[in-house]
């Protein structure tokens, strides 16, 4: 059965780089045909598309964070990664890496993993 | 980008009522629209994809139907697990999610 579990700092200082990996299991990277994407959550607020990666390794970003985010896959450990540089308390939610379809639609979320960005 | 508008932002509910959510895209997506459920301090689950189609092991009380830009959830017999936060996601064109519709107990 697939899943997918976030990992990463759970708070970032202002102005500074925002990395999570997401580690899949039960299904290989490599072998897929998928898109594989973020989505994130502010506190108590709606859902916002981050990106996504697709097996032949071209990305796509949601076009407010275009200049910040890069979506990665290491396929040898079976992960994805998301990385937003200068981030602010705006970015501050809960992020969720999660499974497509061969279409960018969310067919498998992650548990999800809070990030706080503070000093 | 194409923008994604849910009504309402809130619905009050009773337990075996019947009923339903809009969402209206900026633009045509013909039928690439997926409904998700999310409960308090859960990740959200998929229910609906291609606007009209269940997924697997959702209740069959749960129905979509739309396309091109106006698309509706119906639940026909509230049941108490159901109440819960539910967002559409357009996925024509990169992904969109709307901001959601809380369905609480009357």
């Amino acid at each position: 059965q697939l899943q997918l579990k976030e990992s990463g700092p759970g708070l970032v200082r202002p102005s500074e780089t925002l990395s999570l990996t997401c580690t899949v299991s039960g299904e290989s990277l490599s072998s897929s045909t998928y898109y594989w994407g973020w989505v994130r959550q502010p506190p108590g607020k709606g859902l916002e598309w981050i990106g996504a990666i697709y097996y032949t390794g071209r990305t796509f970003y949601n076009p407010s964070l275009l200049s910040r985010v890069t979506i990665s896959e290491d396929t040898s450990r079976n992960q994805f990664s998301l990385t937003l540089t200068s981030v602010t308390a705006a970015d501050t939610a809960v992020y969720y890496c999660a499974r497509g379809g061969d279409t960018m639609i969310v067919v498998i979320w992650g548990q999800g993993t809070l990030v706080s960005v503070s000093s | 980008d194409i923008q994604m508008t849910q009504s309402p932002s809130t619905l009050s509910a009773s337990v075996g009522d019947r009923v339903t959510i809009t969402c209206r895209a900026s633009q045509g997506i013909r039928t690439r629209l997926a409904w998700h459920q999310q409960k308090p301090g859960k990740a959200p689950k998929l229910l609906i994809y291609l606007a009209s189609s269940l997924e697997s092991g959702v209740p069959s009380r749960f129905s979509g139907s739309g396309s091109g830009t106006e698309f509706t959830l119906t639940i026909s017999s509230l049941q108490p697990d159901d109440f819960a936060t539910y967002y559409c996601q357009q996925y024509s064109s990169f992904s969109t999610f709307g901001q959601g519709t809380k369905l609480e107990i009357k």
